[in-house]
This record gives structure tokens, sequence and C-alpha cells, in this order.
């Protein structure tokens, strides 16, 4: 079955070092979307794709960067890790064919920064 | 800016009962809404939506009720069992919002009494 899965599930890193979360579509998604969730603030947009090499920035994209090589796959970097960062990371995918559709989720990343 | 709000942060059921889950979302040209399904430890799961040219949507035990006047949404679960424990939000897509921007709510929790 077609499904979106992250990797790794649970992830603890230090300050400063460069975290890479892995999300891998098998939907042939166009659209690709990263979220942290954090109590009190709800689920919050960092970056999103529509397409092959197409990136744009969320609400909260400060020290996270995406690319978009492929279909399948929306790795989320944060480039120097801070505690700021310790969340719930999910990935989501949604077919792209036009507004208005409802977007699927992976079973997320749980990331403490140290 | 521009929101989805939930009226109650936490509702506790009877095993049984009717439970009534409430969204007020702050933009009235919003036309597709979203209610997801959040268990502990797991991806938020999409349940049912609803456009903007319609007043009610019915699934399996769930319906969405929206109501345009007063920029309301609800999502009612009948019969309510321990597995409807979670949290629940709602999301909206405003206009404008290219590639299926979503708007989230912060979540209801829904504790299911047995």
């Amino acid at each position: 079955d077609a499904e979106i899965t992250q990797s790794p599930r649970h992830k603890i890193t230090e300050t400063g070092r460069q975290v890479t979360l892995a999300c891998h579509q098998t939907w042939n998604h166009n659209n690709m979307f990263w979220y942290r969730q954090d109590l009190g603030h709800g689920l919050r947009l960092i970056h999103y794709s529509y397409g092959v090499h197409d990136t744009n920035k969320g609400e909260v994209s400060d020290g996270y960067s995406v690319s978009r090589s492929n279909t399948e796959d929306l790795p989320l970097t944060l480039e120097s890790a801070a505690s700021s960062q310790t969340s719930v990371y999910f990935c989501a995918s949604s077919p792209g064919s036009g507004v208005g559709e409802t977007q699927y989720f992976g079973p997320g990343t749980r990331l403490l920064v140290l | 800016g521009e929101s989805v709000g939930l009226h109650l942060p936490t509702l506790s059921v009877q095993e049984g009962d009717n439970s009534i889950i409430n969204c007020a979302y702050s933009n009235s040209a919003s036309d597709y809404f979203i209610w997801y399904k959040q268990e502990s430890g797991k991806g938020p799961q999409f349940i049912i939506d609803i456009r903007s040219n319609m007043d009610k949507r019915q699934g399996q035990r769930v319906t969405v009720l929206l109501n345009k006047t007063v920029k309301h949404l609800s999502l009612q679960i009948a019969a309510t069992q321990p597995g409807d424990s979670a949290v629940y939000f709602c999301a909206e897509n405003p206009p404008g919002a290219a590639g299926n921007k979503l708007t989230f709510g912060g979540g209801t929790r829904v504790l299911v009494k047995p």
C-alpha cells in the first residue's frame, strides 16, 4: 500500500550539530510539507514543496532547509541544531491536483536537542 | 493574522454518548475544511472534510457541520467509543493558499470515560 514514512522516529543530538530528517512517500504526490508540533502552538509549517526542485519557506523556516531532488523524498535539514528546535516533526503530502486537498501525514520524528 | 481556533481544549465524554467538537475560523473566504484525529505518538489522521459550498457532510459515525454565517465548524461523533480518545483539530485552506497550504487549529483533547 502507498504510504508516507519518516526516519528516524526518535533522535537525540547536540547543539550545533547538523541533523537531517527523512520523509518518503509512495503516493507520487506533488506536494510535500514539513511541520513542527509543540505544546501551545499546534502544527506550524516549516517548508513545503510543490514539485521536484521546488521549495518554499513556511512560517517557521529559520534554521531549517529542504531539498526536493525527486518526487518521493523531502529531507529536512537542521543546519546547526538549537535547543529551541526540540520538537516533534511531521511530514505530509497531498496530490497537488488542485485547491482544497487533504494532506496525509507521516508518523512523526521526535527530536531532542541537548 | 488569520487563524483557526477551538472553543474547548478538553472534552470528557461518556462512552456511548455523542461528542461535539467545535472550531471557529476567522477567514470567511476559506473554501475547504478538514478534521484530523491525532492519537498519542502518531501523526494526524484524516477524518472528514467539507467544502464551503456544503453545510453538512456525513461519514461513518462522524458528521461535520459548517456554518459560514458565524464562521463555525463542528465535528460530531456518534456513540463515542474508547478508540475515539485523541486530540482532534480542524484545518482550513485559506483563499490564495496555493499548493493546499493549511492553517491548523490548536486541538481539542477528547477523553472517553468507560
